[in-house]
């Protein structure tokens, strides 16, 4: 079935570093894309998405590019804040059923210092 | 645009009690809601689907007689925990997608249930 993987956190940074946080995924098909964001104690928002390969998302600083090739939505920010610590989940939609239902990696854990 | 909110924001309840969580699309009509829970930093898993005005389609595992899940309008689905027990404590999340709009889906705030 399908899947996404996610780079196991925490991932630690200093404030104004270079963050990647990899993504890949198993999918039949060509899936829709999606890096959410979750800051404590709330549900998730929708950082950016991509619907098909080679397409870029891009929101807030933060990007990502639809591989194909490589099946892989590595998100990547070239500079953090303070204010990014967050939990980042990606995700693909999966249209088997006719229901588009949303899978999700683990999740991975983001915290900035200054 | 596009804002769901859940209530309660938090809820306690004794063992054995029923507790019911509302989610609402406030600003566009929501074909399809989806339920997820989520254990502390773990990521989400789909409880159910509920399409407006037809049955809940529940993943495996999920018992549909402990979670009833009714999505009486375009804008309105709860999720009752019948009989909720101490494992039954946890974050649940609803989703909502907008009427022909099939990939996006939009996030409530969350509700946390603690039960005694």
């Amino acid at each position: 079935g399908n899947s996404v993987t996610q780079m196991e956190g925490p991932v630690t940074l200093s404030e104004e570093a270079f963050l990647t946080i990899n993504c890949t995924y198993t999918a039949t098909g060509y899936p829709s894309l999606f890096w959410y964001v979750q800051y404590p104690g709330e549900g998730l928002q929708l950082l950016l998405k991509a619907t098909k390969a080679d397409d870029k998302g891009s929101n807030k600083g933060f990007e990502a590019t639809y591989r194909k090739e490589t099946t892989s939505f590595h998100l990547e920010k070239g500079s953090v804040q303070v204010s990014d610590s967050a939990v980042y989940f990606c995700a693909l939609s999966d249209r088997g059923g006719g229901y588009n239902k949303l899978i999700f990696g683990a999740g991975t854990r983001l915290a900035v210092h200054p | 645009g596009a804002v769901v909110s859940q209530h309660p924001s938090w809820v306690i309840c004794k063992s054995g009690t029923s507790v019911k969580i509302e989610c609402r699309s406030l600003d566009f009509q929501a074909t399809t809601m989806f339920w997820y829970r989520q254990f502390p930093k773990q990521s989400l898993m789909l409880m159910a689907t509920s399409n407006e005005g037809s049955k809940a389609t529940y993943e495996q595992g999920v018992e549909k007689d402990k979670f009833l899940i009714n999505h009486a309008s375009l804008t309105l689905s709860t999720l009752t925990v019948t009989s909720a027990h101490p494992e039954d404590s946890s974050f649940y999340i609803c989703s909502a997608r907008e009427r022909g709009i099939r990939d996006e889906q939009f996030f409530g705030p969350g509700t946390r249930l603690t039960v005694l």
